[in-house]
């Protein structure tokens, strides 16, 4: 049962436009959910996070936002630059400071110059 | 440097035998996490230590797989008469406590052939 789920494998965007990736969960007990960022061969980076009390969260160029009722969450990166290409995995919490995360499987973000 | 550090990074081994994964966290960090990534999948969570207590185990990890951290700082992962299944990437994480953000290290692949 995959809880958290991004349903694009892969996106491709131009350099300096808007990527936008989704993350859709199905547990109504998650109410923290992050963003980790991986590279090849190395493991994932921490990028940003949310709390459910709150609809939009932003740092720089990264922007989360939430749709509780859609149980939906979505990563805005503008502008796009080619650093960003990675591999983004969703990840939710039961509670802030939870002891675990669970994951989607990934999208594969590709900046074309 | 502070990171998380694993060793080993890479681990091919024969079906049948043992394996032992080491994990340095943070030194901060009283929180540390196991995860196995498989190909095409995000992390998934294994198990989960609080200083030198092993406080919760996925349903993932059968009776082969044992992981401990003694006096609370490195942590060993064990896996016992490995199978080809096993075939992984194995991700630390640390964090401090009431964080959900963790911070995770480069991963040991592991190839059972």
């Amino acid at each position: 049962d995959q809880q958290v789920k991004q349903n694009s494998p892969s996106l491709s965007v131009q350099e300096g436009r808007i990527s936008i990736l989704n993350c859709d969960y199905t547990n109504s007990m998650f109410d923290y959910f992050l963003w980790y960022k991986k590279y090849p061969a190395e493991g994932p980076t921490f990028l940003i996070s949310i709390s459910s009390i709150k609809d939009k969260n932003e740092d720089g160029r990264f922007t989360v936002f939430l749709n509780k009722s859609a149980k939906h969450l979505s990563l805005h990166i503008v502008p796009s630059q080619p650093g960003d290409s990675a591999v983004y995995f969703c990840a939710a919490s039961a509670v802030q400071g939870a002891q675990k995360l669970v994951f989607g499987q990934g999208t594969r973000l590709t900046i074309n110059p | 440097d502070t990171g998380v550090s694993q060793d080993p990074r890479h681990k091919i081994t024969k079906r049948g035998q043992n394996v032992t994964f080491r994990c340095d966290p943070i030194s901060e960090h009283n929180r540390l996490y196991w995860y196995r990534q498989t190909l095409g999948q995000g992390p998934e969570f294994l198990t989960y230590f609080q200083n030198e207590a092993q406080l919760e185990k996925s349903r993932l990890l059968s009776d082969r797989f044992s992981a401990e951290r003694p006096k609370g700082s490195f942590s060993t992962l064990e896996i016992q008469r490995t199978e080809q299944g096993d075939s992984a990437m194995y991700l630390c994480a640390s964090s401090l406590k009431g964080a959900t953000e963790a911070f995770f290290g480069q991963g040991t692949r592991l190839t059972v052939v």
